[in-house]
């Protein structure tokens, strides 16, 4: 058990809708990552937060978002979902992640169905 | 950006063996690089990492890495496999972003092993 933990385990839902991914870092941690994994593109970076501000940005579409809020948990927000959006969708936290060589240690993730 | 590669989809060998899952890199600057595993249906767990130094790194479940500059290698090693290290291994490097001096992990697309009894 890493310590980060994600809710909901599972989401299944219909093609546009919105839906929130809940990610609680392991205790101490400042920064947190959101990570999409899928068979055809693999794990790629959605985006990185660090003490409640936006820190670095992947390949994050337009239709997602999300926040840090002060207790440090985060949310990420899907919406207008597409077919192409189902995915396991991973949280990680590192103790700071300012220079990229401390750890970042992931959560169960949660698995997105679109139907 | 900073990328790795993962040259195999599978790895077999069978328990008792010495087990190799073969990482190569493409950076500007120094690699810090990264080993995770993923079971199935399970988060990634995280191995090891190169930051700096020793060029041999022990990692957790008796795992290594030899960090290999003139061949930009980074692969994962196990003396004696075991059929409970069957699963998903990513390679992972450090990506510097530009902006807000944040960073990301740039995984390779994995390597399955398979441990046969």
């Amino acid at each position: 058990d890493s310590g980060v933990t994600q809710t909901p385990k599972h989401l299944i839902t219909a093609t546009g809708q919105r839906v929130t991914l809940r990610c609680s870092p392991r205790s101490g941690d400042l920064s947190v990552y959101w990570y999409q994994q899928s068979l055809d593109q693999g794990l790629q970076f959605l985006i990185q937060y660090y003490n409640g501000e936006e820190r670095a940005k992947g390949n994050i579409l337009e239709r997602f978002s999300a926040q840090q809020f002060p207790d440090l948990h985060s949310e990420l927000n899907l919406s207008s979902l597409e077919l192409g959006d189902s995915a396991l969708y991973f949280c990680a936290s590192s103790v700071v992640g300012g220079k990229g060589t401390d750890t970042q240690y992931f959560g169960p993730g949660t698995r997105l169905t679109v139907l | 950006a900073q990328s790795v590669a993962q040259p195999e989809d599978q790895v077999n060998v069978a328990e008792g063996n010495p087990l190799t899952v073969k990482c190569t890199y493409s950076v500007s600057g120094n690699p810090y690089l990264f080993w995770y595993v993923q079971y199935p249906n399970r988060g990634l767990q995280f191995l090891l990492k190169y930051i700096t130094g020793d060029n041999l790194v022990k990692g957790s479940y008796g795992f290594e890495a030899e960090f290999n500059k003139s061949q930009t290698s980074f692969h994962l090693k196990k003396p004696s496999a075991l059929v409970s290290d069957s699963a998903l291994y990513f390679c992972a490097v450090r990506d510097i972003l530009t902006g807000n001096s944040g960073y990301a992990l740039n995984f390779g697309k994995g390597t399955s092993l398979l441990v046969t009894p």
